[in-house]
């Protein structure tokens, strides 16, 4: 949506790292999202940041948050043939809703 | 046991017609929504409901309309369908409170002729 904006593609080498970038609007935001949608199924959610932290890292996934630039990147290291798929950014921008970027979609070439 | 479905899983018809997509939750979350996601990916919410309730209701056109019968079940039904109402609609749901984790069923492809 017009409040979330993320590149629509990234192409990365297998056990590479890849970055996908997001920025958002709403800076009342308490948590911000990243979702997965693989061919044919629904969004999954994969991790989620809390407003006042700059990083989280879960496994091969690092999360980092610059809140003065509305900035939030998605950093997947060792990148597999199963990570393809479309990377969803989110903010909750008020009670019950989410509001969804475009989604970049990532393909992982041999 | 899938955590959220929806029916059908695909939908052709003709221009004109009047069509339902039903869902149901069986996470025992309280709050549901219903996305479209058009051709581009983009991502839309319609409708949430909380408990029955409806609480957003964004600017669709009134031919859709949502029925949650309880809280486990939030229906789409579509009026007067025309081809731009061609999409993948999904459905989600979560439970109140932060941060909203949604889960989503596996969408419904729309295809109108």
């Amino acid at each position: 949506g017009e409040d979330v904006e993320q590149s629509l593609f990234l192409s990365v080498r297998e056990g590479d790292s890849s970055v996908i970038n997001c920025t958002y609007t709403d800076s009342s935001s308490t948590y911000l999202y990243w979702y997965k949608q693989e061919p044919g199924a629904g969004l999954q959610l994969l991790t989620y940041i809390f407003s006042n932290m700059d990083m989280k890292q879960d496994q091969r996934l690092t999360v980092l948050l610059n809140k003065k630039d509305k900035h939030l990147s998605l950093r997947i290291a060792d990148t597999q043939t199963g990570d393809s798929a479309i990377y969803f950014c989110a903010e909750s921008i008020k009670d019950y809703k989410l509001s969804f970027g475009a989604g970049t979609t990532v393909t992982v070439r041999a | 046991d899938t955590a959220v479905s929806q029916t059908p899983k695909y939908l052709v018809t003709q221009m004109g017609n009047d069509k339902s997509i039903k869902c149901e939750q069986n996470l025992g979350h309280d709050t549901m929504y219903w996305y479209k996601q058009d051709s581009k990916k983009f991502l839309k919410i319609m409708f949430s409901y909380n408990n029955k309730e409806l609480i957003i209701n964004e600017t669709v056109p009134n031919r859709f309309s949502p029925k949650s019968p309880d809280k486990a079940h939030l229906n789409l039904h579509i009026n007067s369908l025309e081809l731009g109402d061609s999409a993948v609609y999904f459905c989600a749901s979560r439970r109140t409170g932060v941060p909203e984790k949604l889960f989503f069923g596996s969408g419904t492809q729309l295809s109108v002729l």
